[in-house]
C-alpha cells in the first residue's frame, strides 16, 4: 500500500515562529502536493512539486514556500506563523501526471497563537 | 473545472445502501467524475471515477445519468465505518492532478 507520511498530527507555532511541516510518500511517486483544509473553504492548493526541485505554485502560495531536494521528500515552510494560517495541512501524491488517485497524509492541524 | 452540487448531509441505516447523488450540470466533455470521501480527522480517500460509463469496485458503484448532469455514488451495503464526509469533484483527467474539494455530503450511518 501506499504510505504518506506527516511529521506530525498536531502543531501549535507563535506567530512570526517559522514552521516546517514534512511529508514522506514511500511509492516512489513523481507529484507531491500541499493543500490546506478550512470549514466552508473546502480544499484549496498551496503548491505542487513534479519532480525533485521543482515547484509550482498553486492556487494560495502567499507566506508559503517548499522544498523537494528528495523525490520522496516534500517540505511545506511557513517563513513566518500568522494566525490565518492555522489550518489542517494536507500532503498528497500521485504517480504522474495522468493517475486518477491522489494519495493523502493523515493531515497536520496546526494552530498558530 | 465543472461546479458540483450535493446535499450538505445525509443518513443511512446500517447494512442498507447508501445512494450519494452529485450535479454537475455543466460538466464538459472531457471532463471525469471523481469520488473521494474523508474520514474524520484522517486525510482524502479516493473511492471511483468515470466518464460516461457506470463503474464498480470493491469499494462502490458510480452511476452516472446518460446526459451526465448528475451522478449517483453507491454504497452498496454501508458500514458505520462508511461515516465519513464524501466528495464529488469534475475534472479533466490531466488537470495537473490538482485536486479542488467542495462541501461535499456528510454521510451518517447509523446502527
Amino acid at each position: 500500500d501506499v504510505k504518506v507520511t506527516q511529521s506530525s498530527r498536531y502543531l501549535v507555532k507563535r506567530t512570526g515562529e517559522k514552521v516546517f511541516l514534512e511529508c514522506v510518500q514511500d511509492m516512489d511517486h513523481e507529484n507531491m502536493f500541499w493543500y490546506r483544509q478550512d470549514p466552508g473553504l473546502g480544499l484549496r492548493l498551496i503548491y505542487f512539486s513534479y519532480d525533485v526541485k521543482m515547484k509550482e505554485k498553486g492556487d494560495i502560495p502567499e507566506g508559503y514556500s517548499v522544498s523537494r531536494e528528495k523525490k520522496e521528500r516534500f517540505s511545506l515552510i511557513l517563513e513566518s506563523a500568522s494566525t490565518n494560517q492555522t489550518s489542517m495541512y494536507l500532503c498528497a501524491s500521485t504517480l504522474g501526471s495522468y493517475s486518477y488517485e491522489q494519495y493523502f497524509g493523515p493531515g497536520t492541524r496546526l494552530t498558530v497563537t | 473545472d465543472a461546479k458540483t452540487t450535493q446535499p450538505p448531509s445525509m443518513d443511512c441505516a446500517e447494512g442498507r445502501a447508501a445512494n450519494l447523488p452529485c450535479n454537475h450540470s455543466t460538466i464538459s466533455g472531457n471532463e471525469y467524475v471523481y469520488w473521494y470521501r474523508q474520514i474524520h480527522s484522517q486525510g482524502p480517500q479516493y473511492i471511483i471515477h468515470g466518464l460516461k460509463n457506470n463503474e464498480t469496485n470493491e469499494m462502490a458503484s458510480l452511476i452516472i445519468t446518460e446526459d451526465r448532469k448528475s451522478s449517483t455514488l453507491i454504497l452498496p451495503h454501508a458500514t458505520l465505518r462508511d461515516t465519513a464526509v464524501y466528495y464529488c469533484i469534475v475534472r479533466v483527467e490531466d488537470a495537473g492532478n490538482m485536486l479542488t474539494f467542495g462541501g461535499g455530503t456528510r454521510l451518517m450511518v447509523k446502527p
